[in-house]
């Protein structure tokens, strides 16, 4: 069973195109999150959704827009995608209590994204 | 604002050899750090969790330690084996937020 699974693993799009990335995890936490990784390898976060409300939103361009519709579920929304949108993409979850308390975060594998 | 640094960025190893990676970070506020494996085409799996309370953990071949008032971490990986080639991330969880602040990796190769 995967703890946290995002969908697609692979996406090659052009410029200008709308996607969408989604994620679920079944592990019971309030806290999701999205971090991108770019070609060097560099993890940063985007956002953090706690209990479908937004805690974290570090300076993403407005052509991002994570949708929670329940605390299992945080998508991914991105518009008129660019070429310097290409990264891999990780969702992760945590209780954000125990993530306080020592309790660590469960990522996903990743999405590839592409822009052409 | 957290900055975490990793020395050295890639590091090449023969076999059975032990080893350190390194870890620094600016901003002693944090509640734990953690290390991370990342392999290629791979999510990231969590190797070590310490407390901001804890100096050290371990875990099979595995030794972290923590001195929080320096702002250094240590993975020490004892006997490596071709199995452990990979890139390790340090991360540490910081107190203004539920969130994770990440170094750029060492991308280890162990040689059989």
């Amino acid at each position: 069973d995967t703890a946290v699974s995002q969908t697609p693993k692979y996406l090659v799009t052009q410029m200008g195109n709308d996607k969408s990335i989604k994620c679920e995890q079944n592990l019971g936490h309030d806290t999701m999150y999205w971090y991108k990784q770019d070609s060097k390898k560099f993890l940063k976060i985007m956002f953090s959704y706690n209990n479908k409300e937004l805690i974290i939103n570090e300076t993403v361009p407005n052509r991002f827009s994570p949708k929670s519709p329940d605390k299992a579920h945080l998508n991914l929304h991105i518009n008129s995608l660019e070429l310097g949108d290409s990264a891999v993409y990780f969702c992760a979850s945590s209780q954000e209590v125990a993530f306080r308390f020592g309790n660590t975060i469960y990522f996903g594998e990743g999405s590839w994204l592409t822009v052409v | 604002k957290q900055e975490v640094t990793q020395i050295p960025a890639a590091l090449s190893v023969p076999e059975g050899e032990n080893l350190v990676l390194n870890c620094s970070f600016t901003d002693s506020a944090i509640y734990n750090l953690q290390w991370f494996r990342q392999d290629p085409g791979k999510g990231l799996t969590s190797l070590l969790l310490i407390q901001s309370s804890q100096r050290e953990q371990t875990s099979g071949r595995l030794n972290a330690s923590l001195d929080k008032s320096s702002g250094r971490s240590t993975l020490y990986i004892a006997a490596s084996q071709p199995g452990d080639s990979a890139t390790y991330l340090c991360a540490v969880g910081v107190t203004s937020g539920s969130r994770l602040t990440f170094g750029e990796g060492t991308q280890l190769t162990v040689n059989p």
